[in-house]
């Protein structure tokens, strides 16, 4: 069965410094897909990143970068000079395949807290 | 205007009260899902529906019935609501063919109270 770990509750940093958001993820599938989403204290969902399992290749997207290590079944997302707006719950998700198409399941998400 | 709408986005409901909460999009999506979510646990999927004559139960399905009018539209109701019941609910879309990968795009949400 899929199964995604964020095993950070909470994290506080102060503006500036780099935090690192963990991911771990269980699935027997070959052929997945991994997704952060940012949810603000607004309450939206944000969609942030999304990556396919045949592409290990780590991105970066401004501040934001990602590293997918499917060897620890890990993706990790790091936050570079992070600022107050960075404040959100951090949602990892694991989508697989399932009868008719794909089926997404979330972490418990991490609280991040960035002090100015 | 929004892809993804909810209605009504805020709701204070009695035990034992039949309520409904709609969803529709304009993203022309087959794809719709329903989740909950309470603090500590993310999100957890109620139901989805791949096409207009496709439901099916997600994880937490108990208590919950969907109704799928029509692509746009996928509708959840409480059919005798409890307390705890109470959470903010999301609706979702997203879009799959071959070669293309699967997002999800959420509506903002639904804070749902049951007293």
């Amino acid at each position: 069965a899929q199964k995604v770990t964020q095993a950070q509750t909470e994290i506080s940093v102060v503006e500036k410094e780099d935090v690192t958001l963990d991911c771990v993820y269980e699935t027997r599938d070959t052929t997945y897909y991994l997704f952060w989403y940012k949810q603000p204290p607004s309450g939206e969902l944000v969609f942030l990143i999304r990556r396919n399992s045949f592409d290990e290749q780590n991105e970066i997207s401004g501040r934001y970068s990602w590293n997918f290590q499917k060897s620890t079944s890990s993706f990790n997302f790091t936050i570079t000079a992070s600022q107050v707006v960075d404040s959100a719950v951090y949602f990892c998700a694991l989508s697989e395949a399932v009868t008719g198409g794909f089926k997404t399941i979330f972490g418990a998400g991490t609280r991040l807290f960035v002090k100015a | 205007d929004a892809d993804v709408t909810q209605t009504p986005r805020n709701r204070i409901t009695k035990t034992g009260k039949r309520i409904m909460l709609e969803c529709s999009q304009t993203k022309g999506h087959d794809r719709m899902y329903w989740y909950r979510q309470d603090p500590g646990l993310g999100l957890r999927l109620i139901y989805y529906s791949f096409d207009v004559k496709d439901i099916n139960k997600g994880e937490i399905s108990d208590g919950y019935s969907v109704s799928r009018q029509a692509q746009a539209k996928f509708s959840l109701s409480l059919e005798s609501a409890i307390p705890n019941q109470t959470a903010l609910y999301f609706c979702a879309t997203s879009d799959f063919g071959f070669g293309r990968q699967e997002t999800q795009y959420f509506g903002p949400g639904t804070r749902l109270l049951v007293l």
